[in-house]
């Protein structure tokens, strides 16, 4: 298997600027995480869908976050617009519900700088 | 919310045992895990605990778990440079969902 993959791995944007990342989970799992690393706050749970319905979206910033799951092998986060507190490094993680220890598999992260 | 908290740094010399703690606040957390995250690269999982176990050993790691002081730690043997990374604590919520909370992670630097 491929694992996590996101795209882009890198992204550098102006302020104001409309940011997509991409996320193709593993095939099987029905849960799909994102989560936020910076250094001042360390790895944040954004957002997390089951089955690719949002569960949980209170780790969302703000309005100018938003994020998709159209069907079981794609997830979208959207920032519109960007400013420059937004520059992180995002990580898409997936699961297996069935699975025994509830094992999160990452993504290699997208490294985002709004500048 | 669920806390879970970690010093931010650690310095070991090559050869010696490290052990990173970690609290949490949750009593009825159902797994406990350690992830590990090289330069570059998304969190791996390294190891984790039952919380009806109270030690797990695993080649050169031992994971101590301590329910009535909400404590976790990690204990890395003989360590060596390759494992200079982060390690992030995480525990997963109770509740039926694969929730899991991170630490904000240690930084262990293995010097000569």
């Amino acid at each position: 298997d491929a694992g996590v993959i996101q795209s882009p791995r890198h992204e550098v944007t102006e302020m104001g600027q409309e940011v997509t990342l991409r996320c193709k989970p593993i095939s099987g799992h029905d849960y799909l995480f994102w989560y936020r690393q910076t250094m001042m706050r360390g790895l944040e749970l954004l957002i997390y869908f089951n089955n690719n319905v949002p569960i949980d979206d209170s780790g969302m910033p703000e309005d100018r976050f938003s994020a998709k799951m159209p069907n079981a092998s794609f997830s979208t986060l959207k920032i519109q617009p960007s400013e420059p507190r937004d520059s992180a490094v995002y990580f898409c993680a997936s699961s297996f519900e069935r699975g025994f220890t509830g094992e999160l598999f990452f993504g290699e992260g997208s490294r985002l700088t709004v500048l | 919310g669920e806390d879970v908290e970690q010093s931010l740094f650690l310095s070991v010399r090559e050869g010696d045992s490290s052990v990173i703690n970690c609290t949490y606040t949750d009593s009825s957390s159902t797994y406990l895990y350690w992830y590990k995250q090289e330069p570059g690269a998304g969190l791996q999982l390294l190891t984790y605990i039952f919380s009806n176990m109270d030690m797990k050993q695993d080649q050169r790691l031992t994971v101590l778990l301590n329910k009535k002081d909400k404590h976790l730690s990690l204990r890395i043997a003989d360590t060596q440079t390759g494992d200079s990374a982060i390690y992030f604590c995480a525990v997963r919520l109770s509740g039926g969902y694969n929730k899991l909370i991170f630490g904000a992670g240690t930084r262990l630097a293995v010097h000569p």
